[in-house]
């Protein structure tokens, strides 16, 4: 089984600044990495996913994440947020090769971004 | 190209009743899998449908169950509601069952009382 821990349950961030959200997951067999974003009252939507190849991953809207395998970590980082990134973000974990895809998600992080 | 979509997008409903939740997935994707997200935490897997069948289950008793159509819509059934049932329920699809990308829905508040 995977589980997934997302360290800080709530990160206040003064806008411009940087961020880093932390994730730590453990499996017994090799895994795809995720980060989605919520907005309140919406669903999930992909900010960016590691496969495999180069650790570090750039996702949309300026986010990046590197994957650390020997830490099972997958931090997820911006360089300067913006009053619109105030919101919820689930890392999560796929199984590779397994039958079905289904997401193991961690219990989320809320950024609060202040002006 | 319209994304997932889902219904209703709240609900209400009293304890022991039973709630039908529906979800079409994005165009061309055939795989439907469903969460349940309660207040303040993650998304939990309830059960994946493909090919009309279910092909995945999490950690849900057998109160849920599901169905998936020949056009890939897929519906969720939570019977003898209880006020823990009380959450999100969030639909997502996928191309086919092993791709790795999932799309999802606005989800459906259900609110037991």
């Amino acid at each position: 089984a995977q589980s997934v821990t997302q360290l800080d349950s709530q990160v206040p961030v003064f806008e411009e600044a940087p961020v880093e959200l932390r994730c730590n997951y453990s499996s017994s067999v090799s895994v795809y990495l995720f980060w989605y974003v919520q907005y309140p009252n919406q669903g999930l939507q992909l900010l960016l996913k590691y496969l495999s190849g180069s650790t570090l991953v750039k996702g949309i809207n300026g986010f990046e994440a590197e994957f650390n395998k020997s830490q099972t970590s997958f931090h997820l980082r911006k360089p300067s947020v913006h009053i619109s990134d105030t919101a919820e973000y689930f890392c999560a974990v796929s199984v590779l090769k397994a039958a079905g895809n289904k997401l193991t998600f961690g219990g989320g992080t809320r950024v609060l971004v202040k002006p | 190209d319209a994304g997932v979509t889902q219904s209703p997008t709240h609900l209400i409903k009293t304890r022991g009743q039973q709630v039908t939740l529906r979800c079409s997935p994005k165009s061309g994707h055939d795989t439907v899998s469903w969460y349940q997200q309660a207040l303040g935490q993650g998304p939990q897997f309830i059960f994946q449908y493909y090919e009309e069948e279910e092909r995945q289950r999490g950690n849900f008793p057998d109160r849920f169950s599901g169905h998936q159509f020949p056009n890939y819509s897929s519906e969720l059934n939570v019977n003898a509601l209880l006020l823990g049932d009380s959450a999100l329920y969030l639909c997502a699809s996928s191309l086919t069952q092993n791709t790795y990308e999932q799309y999802f829905g606005p989800g459906t508040r259900l609110t037991v009382t």
